[in-house]
């Protein structure tokens, strides 16, 4: 059964610094991988997708990098800023016939001023 | 703009009680997906509809019925078998088109509480 992990739980850095958010999973037949944000409160938005044939994809400052056969995913966000606070999750879809997603239990990210 | 809307934003259920959460969306997606979130918690799938008229239980579907009589439609009812309903609730959608390419679009959810 495939099961997603995220670590930390929590994060707190001074604004300005490069961080890195972690996901694994157990099966390696993924798929694709994909990253959301979710504000408190709030669904969640949708920042990267990325193909099990791809190695990674970048948007803006955020950059995410998949290692299928270690079953490792990386989430790189560049100068954090205030406004990155958030909760993020990362979710692989195991197969092309449906949409069904497994989720980590997410990082909850402070960026202080 | 097109997108998700979920109704209520809140809603309080009493004991032995059957409630219905609501889900349209206008992105003309043909899948539809629930999702519960309990605190500190990823999302787990509920039941999910491929195509008008069929759905298919997730992985904790007991406690919980859904329809799809629409494309644009996907009601959730919570009843009252389910016995530790107080969670937030995500609706959740995209296309079978191009399916790989796409990622989920999601509401804003509903947070259900017990009275």
């Amino acid at each position: 059964k495939q099961e997603v992990t995220q670590i930390p739980a929590a994060l707190s850095v001074p604004e300005g610094e490069n961080l890195v958010l972690n996901c694994s999973f157990t099966d390696s037949a993924i798929y694709n991988l994909q990253w959301f944000r979710q504000d408190p409160g709030k669904g969640l938005t949708s920042l990267l997708l990325i193909q099990s044939s791809q190695r990674e994809q970048t948007s803006g400052r955020l950059n995410a990098s998949l290692d299928k056969s270690s079953g490792r995913s990386t989430l790189y966000i560049a100068a954090s800023q205030p406004g990155d606070s958030a909760t993020y999750l990362c979710a692989v879809r195991l197969d092309s016939n449906t949409g069904k997603l497994i989720f980590g239990q997410g990082t909850t990210l402070q960026v202080k001023p | 703009d097109g997108g998700i809307t979920q109704s209520p934003k809140y809603l309080f259920r009493k004991e032995g009680q059957n409630v219905t959460l609501s889900c349209e969306q206008n992105l003309n997606h043909d899948a539809m997906y629930w999702y519960r979130q309990d605190p500190g918690q990823g999302l787990r799938l509920i039941y999910y509809s491929q195509i008008v008229n069929d759905f298919q239980k997730g992985d904790i579907a007991e406690g919980y019925s859904v329809s799809r009589e629409k494309k644009e439609s996907f009601p959730l009812t919570v009843t009252s078998a389910q016995k530790n309903p107080t969670a937030f609730y995500l609706c959740a959608s995209n296309s079978l088109a191009h399916f790989s390419n796409q990622p989920q679009h999601f509401g804003d959810g509903t947070r259900l509480s017990i009275l």
